[in-house]
């Protein structure tokens, strides 16, 4: 069975502060795929990044960056300089080739305060 | 140029009563999904078709039927709604290349579904 575990479920930051957000993982598959998804205020899903099992090198895209390590099972996004505009919930997910359904973590509500 | 739609946004109605909501996707995928979202923000697979054939049928309440008449539409009825079915519901398209590979899932904006 699948798992995805965000163990914070909310944070609360000031602008330009730097946030970590925490996603750990569980599957049997050996190739899998790991998301992160943004839920803004307005409600829509908006994706961010999506990575294979088999890639571990780190992303940087902008101000956000993921670390995905195999070794612990964890695929953790930060945003550096946060922005009001980053508050929302987001969405770890991940799914295998044998269930390409994604399953979701429970979310983490990210608040950024000007 | 919207990629997944899905009408209506919104949809308030009586305990009982069908209810359908439909989503269209331009992207050419070949995959499309139905996720509920609660009010606690967890999200959960229902149903998938691929080239519409049912590919995932979750543990939901047999009143819910999707239906596919074509790769790019993917439409939910509900059958005598209930209390409990009030949720967001998602739709999402993705391409499955093959056996061995997963694409990302793009969603719709959403349908809250608010059972009186």
């Amino acid at each position: 069975a699948q798992k995805v575990t965000q163990a914070q479920t909310e944070i609360s930051v000031v602008e330009k502060e730097d946030v970590t957000l925490d996603c750990v993982y569980e599957t049997r598959d050996t190739t899998y795929y790991l998301f992160w998804y943004k839920q803004p205020p307005s409600g829509e899903l908006v994706f961010l990044i999506r990575r294979n099992s088999f890639d571990e090198q780190n992303e940087i895209s902008g101000r956000y960056s993921w670390n995905f390590q195999k070794s612990t099972s964890s695929f953790n996004f930060t945003i550096t300089a946060s922005q009001v505009v980053d508050s929302a919930v987001y969405f770890c997910a991940l799914s295998g080739t044998g269930r390409r359904a994604l399953t979701f973590g429970s979310g983490t509500r990210l608040q950024v305060q000007p | 140029d919207t990629a997944v739609s899905q009408t209506p946004k919104y949809l308030v109605t009586q305990m009982g009563n069908d209810k359908s909501i439909k989503c269209e996707q331009n992207l050419g995928h070949d995959t499309m999904y139905w996720y509920k979202q609660d009010s606690k923000k967890f999200l959960k697979i229902m149903f998938s078709y691929n080239n519409k054939e049912l590919i995932i049928n979750e543990t939901v309440p047999n009143r819910f039927s999707p239906k596919s008449p074509d790769k790019a539409h993917l439409n939910l009825h509900i059958n005598s709604l209930e209390l409990g079915d009030s949720a967001v519901y998602f739709c999402a398209s993705s391409q499955l290349k093959d056996t061995s590979s997963t694409d990302t899932q793009y969603f719709g904006p959403g349908t809250r579904l608010t059972v009186l």
